[in-house]
């Protein structure tokens, strides 16, 4: 079975620093990746993802993520916050081999953003 | 981007009831629909995926009886709540994907919530 870590279910930064949150994973075969950013009264909405390929993918909105398959983590960044960065973020794994996780997102358990002036 | 629409958006109904929540793929064929439900201050979990003309794939533990899923077109999705009671009281998801392969980019609705009384 496949599951999804998200270390600190909020963090706080200032406008202009750096943004991090972190994403592990458990899976039995490296999985696909995505982050979606959920806005109030909004649905989700995909920020970025990794199937195959370079493991460093850029997403919409500045925001960065790596893929390290040594250390399971999928961790989003972003050099510099702004203040409609506020919001909530959900790393979700997709399984991609045979089995009962095959095409199906499992989700973190989110990471609230806010943004100080 | 795509987008998925879902109605309605909120509802308040009686215990016993049954209630209906609607999921369309405005601009773009929907192979494979997702039903998720969140919880206050949680993660979407999956409840079933179902693929047009195919009956749903529940997740173990999700009750096929009392939640029952239906995508009859390329552009819809239901999903009925039968016999509601409290506990049944929650935030409804859906999205869709147009296509059946997992790393393509699921696009989410807005969510339903619904309280029971």
């Amino acid at each position: 079975a496949q599951s999804v870590t998200q270390l600190g279910s909020h963090v706080s930064v200032s406008e202009g620093a750096l943004v991090l949150l972190r994403c592990n994973y458990s899976s039995s075969v490296p999985p696909y990746l995505f982050w979606y950013v959920q806005y109030p009264n909004q649905g989700l909405q995909l920020l970025l993802k990794y199937t195959t390929g370079a493991t460093l993918v850029k997403g919409i909105n500045g925001f960065e993520a790596e893929f390290k398959k040594s250390e399971t983590s999928f961790h989003l960044t972003k050099p510099s916050a702004h203040m409609s960065d506020a919001a909530e973020y959900f790393c979700a794994v997709s399984g991609v081999a045979g089995g009962t996780s095959y095409g199906k997102l499992t989700f973190g358990q989110g990471t609230i953003l806010t943004v100080h002036p | 981007g795509a987008v998925v629409s879902q109605h309605p958006s909120w509802v308040i109904c009686k215990s016993g009831t049954s209630v209906k929540i609607e999921c369309r793929s405005l601009d773009f064929q929907a192979t494979t629909m997702f039903w998720y439900r969140q919880f206050p201050k949680q993660s979407l979990m999956l409840m079933a995926t179902s693929n047009e003309g195919s009956k749903a794939t529940y997740e173990q533990g999700v009750e096929k009886d009392k939640f029952l899923i239906n995508h009859a077109s390329l552009t819809l999705s239901t999903l009925t709540v039968t016999s509601a009671h409290p506990e049944d009281s929650s935030f409804y998801i859906c999205s869709a994907r147009g296509s059946r392969r997992p790393g393509d980019e699921q696009f989410f609705g807005p969510g339903t919530r619904l309280t029971v009384l």
